[in-house]
């Protein structure tokens, strides 16, 4: 079975422009996470897709956006960029809830 | 709210030495999940070990070893006779059965192998 995929794998973007990464979960999962780590505040939830319905949301300022498709791929966009969005963004998923979630490489946005 | 610790951010040790990685969490509910995931230099996070609040029973996997105890809060990874490839950095993580899948991680623990 092929593993979660992210593309692209690294970004590099200036302030104020938008970014939407793009993540494809395991095949048959339902449920797609997305984290941003960084040295300084490490490993955060941004949000959870589950059958195309946000369930869940972190903290983070409504620049942060995402969707999930109907094949249960999902998007995430930053609007308006920030040097402090520069991050390894993580999507992970997983089959259903409160299992184990299995993470992709991450895309690596540098802002400028 | 939930929260998880790790106190050790950084431990080095050399091969075919025995050593534990420490996890301290809180949470108010009765069902939550824990979970360990490694970090290699590549970035990708690894998942090793998921467990319900309501088995405690200690789980061996080769030379990893979970130590789960309820009375302490604690969720403690042993690696047993360390090899240079486990060098990463590792993270605990909490999940509260209200929150789907929401991870709450520590802020992990990078192992230095050396030969």
């Amino acid at each position: 079975k092929a593993g979660v995929t992210q593309t692209p794998r690294y970004l590099i973007k200036t302030r104020g422009q938008q970014v939407t990464l793009s993540c494809s979960p395991i095949s048959g999962h339902r449920s797609v996470s997305w984290y941003q780590q960084t040295p300084g505040q490490g490993l955060q939830f941004l949000f959870e897709y589950f059958s195309e319905t946000q369930r869940n949301k972190g903290n983070f300022p409504g620049r942060f956006s995402g969707r999930q498709f109907s094949n249960s791929r999902s998007e995430m966009n930053v609007s308006t960029l920030e040097l402090g969005d520069s991050a390894l963004y993580l999507c992970a998923s997983s089959p259903g809830t409160s299992n184990e979630q299995f993470f992709g490489p991450g895309t690596r946005l540098t802002v400028l | 709210a939930q929260k998880v610790t790790q106190a050790q951010t950084e431990i080095s040790v050399v091969e075919k030495e025995d050593v534990t990685l420490d996890c301290v969490y809180e949470t108010r509910d009765t069902t939550y999940y824990l979970f360990w995931y490694k970090q290699p230099p590549s970035g990708e996070l690894v998942f090793l070990i998921r467990r319900n609040s309501f088995d405690e029973q200690n789980e061996i996997s080769g030379r990893y070893s979970w130590n789960f105890q309820k009375s302490t809060s604690s969720f403690n990874f042993t690696i047993t006779a360390s090899q240079v490839v486990d060098s990463a950095v590792y993270f605990c993580a909490l999940s509260e059965e209200d929150a789907g899948n929401m991870l709450t991680f520590g802020g992990g623990t990078r192992l230095m192998v050396k030969p």
